[in-house]
């Protein structure tokens, strides 16, 4: 079983829209969380960082949200462009050579 | 102005041949690292390697091994490829600050990815 849980799989969402991304984890220890954004073809981009001190941290129109008691993580998209049609992925790592992804979540914004 | 580049981008080839795979990061990083894609999307690390250490994901064949000729390039070299072997590779950098410890918060740039496909 993946210790990285993301949902939902897929979302579609109409331009101008919010959207509210969810990772799930059982990776113990904790040290820090990201969320990456990898477009069709493309290599992932980073879009935060998190350490368990953390609870919140934005990039733009991004956010990202962080409780570390409950091993609960969000990505939350405001005022949908039709260019954050990506995959978003959450990982989750002890150490860099312990790190897990998840699966992904595939958005796709439509006009 | 590439941050990191790979190449060949595409890479078509028959079971049972070596093969390289180029990556050169422009950004002065000194951690380097090998990622495989496979085609569930799962992104699974499989080196990260600076001038003083290599970490190998004990889970990748000795078939894979990765060559820096120096600080700014981490070539991945297969040997006797296998149909298994197919799967998009990235390449990635970071600099990681002070010592390797539990607690990272450097960035990683990825490269635009190699497609493999072994036939």
């Amino acid at each position: 079983k993946n210790q990285v849980e993301q949902s939902p799989q897929s979302l579609i969402i109409l331009e101008g829209k919010n959207c509210t991304l969810q990772c799930n984890y059982t990776v113990s220890p904790f040290s820090n969380l990201r969320w990456y954004k990898q477009d069709t073809g493309r290599g992932p981009v980073s879009l935060t960082i998190m350490t368990f001190s953390e609870n919140t941290k934005s990039n733009g129109r991004y956010t990202a949200t962080l409780d570390a008691d409950t091993k609960q993580s969000s990505l939350h998209i405001t005022a949908s462009q039709l260019s954050d049609s990506a995959s978003y992925i959450c990982v989750v790592s002890a150490d860099i050579d312990d790190m897990r992804f998840g699966a992904g979540t595939r958005l796709t914004v439509k006009p | 102005d590439t941050a990191v580049s790979q190449t060949p981008k595409y890479l078509v080839t028959q079971m049972g041949n070596d093969k390289s795979i180029k990556c050169e990061q422009n950004l002065g990083h000194d951690t380097m690292y090998w990622y495989k894609q496979d085609s569930k999307k799962f992104l699974k690390i499989m080196f990260s390697y600076n001038n003083k250490e290599l970490i190998i994901n004990e889970t990748v064949p000795n078939r894979f091994s990765p060559k820096s000729p120096d600080k700014a390039h981490l070539n991945l070299h297969i040997n006797s490829l296998e149909l298994g072997d197919s799967a998009v590779y990235f390449c990635a950098s970071s600099q990681v600050p002070g010592q390797w410890g539990p607690v990272r918060t450097d960035t990683q740039y990825f490269g635009p990815g190699t497609r493999l496909t072994v036939l």
